[in-house]
């Protein structure tokens, strides 16, 4: 699965949209972006995951550039239960490896009242 | 939505001792997963099933086993606990296709004294 890189930490302040961006230079054709979140000491959360075209659902947007070199996840209204550690994750869709998600640091959010 | 939940929240046990650790889903996913989570180290696959008593091991399957004799309920099993598997322990289910989204349990902190 191709690298992604994101900021270590952001801060956003509370009822302001949330942009968290992620790098992955290197993905191929037939790989996703998905993005999780985790909040502290507990399971992490599926937020939204895309291939070429952008996505919403209830949660977030998700803005994949046309080169798909890099994406945004966009929390429009964030609060202070969005604190958490996102994760942007390049995955294929195919063969063994594909089972596997691999998470890396992550971005550290911090909504601030 | 999607419901995974897992048996304990925290779980402390001495070295030697045999510890289960139960995963149930509720959403007739055919894919279920392992994986253990520690700080620096991100998450790495321990075993998952893709079906009915069937078993793979991920990455470091060393240490444990699992059973799947229901489709809902997936276990790992540490035959003789050790020190070094001190760790958050955390379940995940998908559909079918070794692409679809995996979703996650609240995780298991196992403390190995």
């Amino acid at each position: 699965d191709a690298k992604t890189t994101q900021p270590t930490s952001m801060d956003c302040a509370e009822g302001r949209a949330a942009n968290l961006p992620c790098n992955h230079s290197t993905i191929s054709g037939n790989e996703y972006v998905y993005w999780y979140r985790q909040i502290h000491s507990q399971g992490p959360q599926y937020i939204i995951h895309g291939l070429k075209n952008n996505e919403t659902n209830e949660m977030a947007s998700l803005i994949i550039t046309e080169d798909r070199k890099s994406s945004t996840l966009i929390l429009p209204h964030a609060t202070l239960r969005d604190t958490a550690v996102y994760y942007c994750i390049v995955r294929g869709y195919s063969g063994a490896g594909s089972y596997q998600l691999t998470f890396g640091k992550g971005t550290k959010l911090s909504v601030i009242p | 939505d999607v419901k995974v939940t897992q048996s304990s929240r925290y779980l402390v046990k001495r070295t030697g001792e045999k510890v289960f650790l139960e995963c149930v889903q509720d959403m007739d996913h055919e894919n279920m997963f392992w994986y253990r989570q520690d700080p620096g180290l991100g998450l790495r696959l321990i075993y998952f099933s893709y079906d009915v008593k069937m078993k793979e091991k991920g990455d470091i399957p060393e240490g444990y086993s699992v059973s799947r004799e229901k489709k809902e309920r997936f276990s790992l099993i540490l035959e003789s606990a050790s020190t070094n598997q001190t760790s958050m322990y955390l379940c995940a289910s998908s559909l079918s296709s070794s692409a679809d989204t995996q979703y996650f349990g609240p995780g298991t902190r196992l403390t190995v004294l």
